[in-house]
């Protein structure tokens, strides 16, 4: 079976400053990763993707990924975030034989001017 | 592209009465998703489907719950009869065909049982 965790519920951050958000994940067999944001009062979009090739995953929005195996780890990384940032991420895993998505519990990404 | 269409956006109804979500998912899209959010539990899968067949329900909470997709452009999530713990966000999503295929979500339906 697989697992995302995100342990941060909530990170706050100044405008300008850079930011990371932490996920980890479980899976026996090879995996793609997803990371997605949540504006309110809207469905989810996708901010990128890791399916397999390079490590680092470049997405929308300035938002960048690191894909590392050994530490089972894909954390989300922004150097200077805006106050447009202001939204819910949720990491994601899918992998084998299935279409199946399974979702992080999400971070709340707080940013102030 | 119209992206993945919900409706309604609202709803808002008793206990005890019949609740219908509906989707249209992305043309040429194969795989279909229902997702329920909430504060307590997050984004959980209900069901999905490929090509129209029903491949995972184990996500569908009871038997009040039920989803079909009558065609490759619609489909359905049925609470009968609703309770107030059902009350939540329900999203649909789609993806096109292949391994590691992102899903594309709708709005959401957002819905209140009193």
């Amino acid at each position: 079976a697989q697992s995302v965790t995100q342990l941060d519920s909530q990170v706050p951050v100044f405008e300008e400053a850079p930011v990371e958000l932490r996920c980890n994940y479980s899976s026996s067999v090879s995996v793609y990763l997803f990371w997605y944001v949540q504006y309110p009062n809207q469905g989810l979009q996708l901010l990128l993707k890791y399916l397999s090739g390079s490590t680092l995953v470049k997405g929308i929005n300035g938002f960048e990924a690191e894909f590392n195996k050994s530490q089972t780890s894909f954390h989300l990384r922004k150097p200077s975030v805006h106050i447009s940032d202001t939204a819910e991420y949720f990491c994601a895993v899918s992998g084998g034989n299935t279409d199946k998505l399974i979702f992080g519990t999400g971070t709340r990404l707080q940013v102030f001017p | 592209d119209a992206g993945v269409i919900q409706s309604p956006r609202h709803e808002v109804t008793e206990m005890g009465q019949e609740v219908t979500l509906r989707c249209k998912p992305i043309s040429g899209h194969n795989s279909l998703f229902w997702y329920r959010q909430t504060m307590m539990r997050g984004l959980e899968l209900l069901i999905y489907f490929n090509n129209n067949v029903p491949i995972d329900d184990s996500g569908m909470p009871e038997d009040r719950f039920s989803a079909k997709m009558p065609n490759a452009s619609f489909s359905t999530l049925k609470i009968q009869p609703s309770e107030p713990r059902d009350s939540a966000v329900y999203f649909c999503a789609s993806s096109s065909p292949g391994n590691g295929s992102p899903l594309h979500f709708g709005n959401g339906t957002r819905l209140t049982v009193t």
